[in-house]
């Protein structure tokens, strides 16, 4: 069965902290991942990865996809209390491009 | 483990056809959303529900229409298709606001 982890589930941190979002994944045909930043309604995308080893960065935020470990991470630097969100991972598989999503992250940062 | 389940993987209907998109969760959450999934353009609400005949436009609404008669089930509904509604389409539920949504596996909606 497909399926996406997402670790830790839940973080407290202090402004100014570094943060990793882990996300692991098994599914068949992959096609690609995406993160999502989750606040009050609708989640806002954040990336979308495909290939293995590259960097995508916005802001103070930064992905990287390993396709032969099944694994992405989100950094996040120097947190802002803005920051405070649920973070979803979402990996899209199949020919038909079902979407997998993990259960979230939640992430808050306190000032 | 939260459930929630979408009518159909695929579709292919016509322009002009009445659409019909089913979403069911078994959680007993409140509220509920419909998205569509864009390439380049992420998810865009087009409707959500916080209660069963409670219903909020999102972003893009406008050729859509909702149907919450029970907590469980949220219906999206197509009145008349074009064809730049070929999308995928999510459903999610969330217990209350602020709450992890939980996504559906997602329908692919091809119109012609």
């Amino acid at each position: 069965e497909d399926k996406v982890v997402q670790s830790p589930l839940s973080l407290v941190v202090h402004e100014g902290d570094t943060v990793t979002l882990n996300c692991s994944y098994e599914v068949t045909n992959f096609r690609s991942l995406l993160w999502y930043k989750q606040e009050k309604k609708a989640p806002t995308f954040l990336f979308m990865l495909t290939s293995s080893g590259i960097e995508k960065k916005s802001g103070r935020l930064s992905s990287i996809l390993d396709k032969k470990e099944l694994f992405s991470i989100l950094n996040i630097t120097a947190t802002q209390t803005g920051d405070s969100a649920i973070y979803l991972c979402a990996v899209v598989e199949g020919y038909g491009q079902n979407f997998v999503f993990g259960p979230g992250t939640r992430l808050s940062v306190l000032p | 483990d939260v459930k929630v389940t979408q009518s159909s993987r695929y579709l292919v209907k016509r322009t002009g056809e009445k659409v019909f998109l089913e979403c069911v969760q078994d959680m007993d959450h409140e509220n509920m959303f419909w998205y569509r999934q864009d390439p380049g353009l992420g998810l865009r609400l087009i409707y959500f529900s916080y209660d069963v005949k409670m219903k909020e436009k999102g972003d893009i609404p406008e050729g859509y229409s909702v149907s919450r008669e029970k907590k469980e089930r949220f219906s999206l509904i197509l009145e008349s298709a074009s064809t730049n509604q070929t999308s995928m389409y999510l459903c999610a539920s969330s217990l209350t606001w602020g709450e992890t949504q939980y996504f559906g596996p997602g329908t692919r909606l091809l119109v012609l």
